[in-house]
């Protein structure tokens, strides 16, 4: 099965930073790779998929990048409701395999 | 607008069964994948089970294969998820959710539209 590895698992940065989330998968998933958001005690939500493109709605400070194997989520300037875990997912097998998650805290 | 609604979690002993469902609504149903994620207590999102538009097929996670089957209800518009024979690593908040396009007959797991959740908590 695919795995799905996001590197920090935490990070922590200042209101108007640039923010990078990494996430690598054992094998190549082409593009077929989504971002989604979860705040604590709340449904995840869809930011991105296609690798790259943006769901609606989805503020354009977001944006992806990425192929293959390995893949960027960009937060291009951080704000105070930017604060949640951040989880990558492949859809290209069966299964949909997400990442360990990644937690972003504001400073 | 689209809706995913779950219900029918609870506390169940070990051993035990439940049947888990998700009324949709905003959308056609039938022409849409449906899957199932879960999410233990202070872990990440675990993909659990999918189903495309016409049932033809289904797939499971390793952790949950022979012991869930998730099925629909195409007239309904109803996901559901029975749960047999469970174990205290199946507490979780279930989650389910839909594709991203219509097409009946396919399957891609992108999570596109989330449901709320329902919480399964196995414990005697």
């Amino acid at each position: 099965d695919v795995q799905m590895t996001q590197s920090p698992s935490t990070l922590s940065a200042s209101v108007g930073d640039r923010v990078t989330i990494t996430c690598r998968a054992s094998q190549t998933v082409t593009t077929s790779l989504a971002w989604h958001q979860q705040k604590p005690g709340k449904a995840p939500k869809l930011l991105i998929y296609k690798a790259s493109i943006l769901q609606s709605g989805v503020p354009s400070r977001f944006s992806g990048s990425g192929s293959g194997t390995e893949f960027t989520l960009t937060i291009s300037s951080l704000q105070p409701d930017d604060s949640a875990t951040y989880y990558c997912q492949q859809y290209e097998t069966y299964s949909g395999t997400f990442g360990q998650g990644t937690k972003v805290e504001i400073k | 607008e689209v809706q995913l609604l779950e219900s029918g979690g609870g506390l169940v002993q070990p051993g035990g069964s439940l049947r888990l469902s998700c009324a949709a609504s905003g959308f056609t149903f039938s022409n849409y994948a449906m899957f199932w994620v879960r999410q233990a207590p202070g872990e990440g999102l675990e993909w659990v089970s999918g189903i495309p538009g016409t049932s033809a097929y289904t797939y499971y996670a390793d952790s949950v294969k022979g012991r869930f089957t998730i099925s629909r209800d195409n007239s309904k518009n109803t996901l559901y998820l029975h749960m047999n024979s469970l174990r205290a690593e199946d507490t979780a908040v279930y989650f389910c959710a839909r594709r991203d396009y219509s097409d009946p007959s396919t399957y891609s797991p992108l999570f596109y539209y989330w449901g709320q959740g329902t919480l399964v908590t196995v414990s005697s």
